[in-house]
């Protein structure tokens, strides 16, 4: 089937140390999306990238750092200069930019620094 | 970005229709009404979007005011599954990379 894998779903970390999420799709989707979700808040963009080796800062992108080497890969690595790491990580990809076009989610990692 | 505003929560009986509003009274003509929904710990689902027209689909119906100052997200017979975060969302050209979310409604459904 067709969609995006995140893994893994938890994810423990301690604090100083960098991690690195994994998003795949499979849809061959142009863009992808790096969001992140604090409890009880919407989501907030981090990275986004609209073709291979090209990608945008989002709104939150300090601490983070992306890269898109292949269509169908979007790994994101949290590094210990990210001073709140603990979240729910979303990964998102969208056929292209347009606004018409709708954003397909990942199940998300959730990540727990110690 | 152009704000929405929704309520926090609203609850519904299971099989009853239901009615999500979302005020956005500073939208653009070029923006577009999206509706995303959040099931507990998983990632958010596409249900609808509209520009102008009224729009159905086999999830939901999305009404929109005259003024598209308003619209609002209908589920017509709302299920135990249809119980989760639901977030209405303006996305135009300049913004189209992302998707800004509020806190969105939360739906209780009960039996």
């Amino acid at each position: 089937d067709g969609g995006i894998t995140q893994s893994p779903k938890y994810l423990f970390r301690k604090e100083g140390q960098n991690v690195t999420l994994s998003c795949e799709q499979n849809l061959n989707h142009d863009a992808m999306y790096w969001y992140r979700q604090d409890p009880g808040q919407g989501l907030r963009l981090i990275y986004y990238s609209q073709i291979v080796n090209d990608f945008q800062k989002g709104d939150i992108a300090e601490g983070y750092s992306v890269s898109r080497e292949k269509k169908e890969s979007f790994p994101l690595t949290v590094t210990s200069a990210q001073k709140n790491p603990t979240a729910f990580y979303l990964c998102a990809s969208s056929i292209g930019r347009g606004p018409h076009n709708e954003q397909f989610f990942g199940p998300g990692t959730r990540l727990t620094v110690l | 970005d152009a704000k929405t505003t929704q309520p926090n929560s609203m609850e519904s009986n299971e099989e009853e229709p239901v009615h999500l509003p979302c005020n956005h009274s500073t939208i653009s003509g070029t923006d577009y009404i999206h509706w995303y929904r959040q099931l507990p710990s998983q990632g958010p689902e596409y249900v609808i979007h509209g520009l102008t027209s009224n729009v159905n689909n086999r999830m939901a119906s999305l009404a929109i005011a005259e003024d598209r100052k308003s619209s609002t997200l209908i589920l017509h017979r709302a299920t135990l599954r249809d119980a989760a975060v639901y977030y209405c969302i303006l996305r135009n050209t300049g913004t189209a990379s992302k998707l800004t979310f509020g806190t969105g409604t939360r739906l209780q459904v009960t039996l």
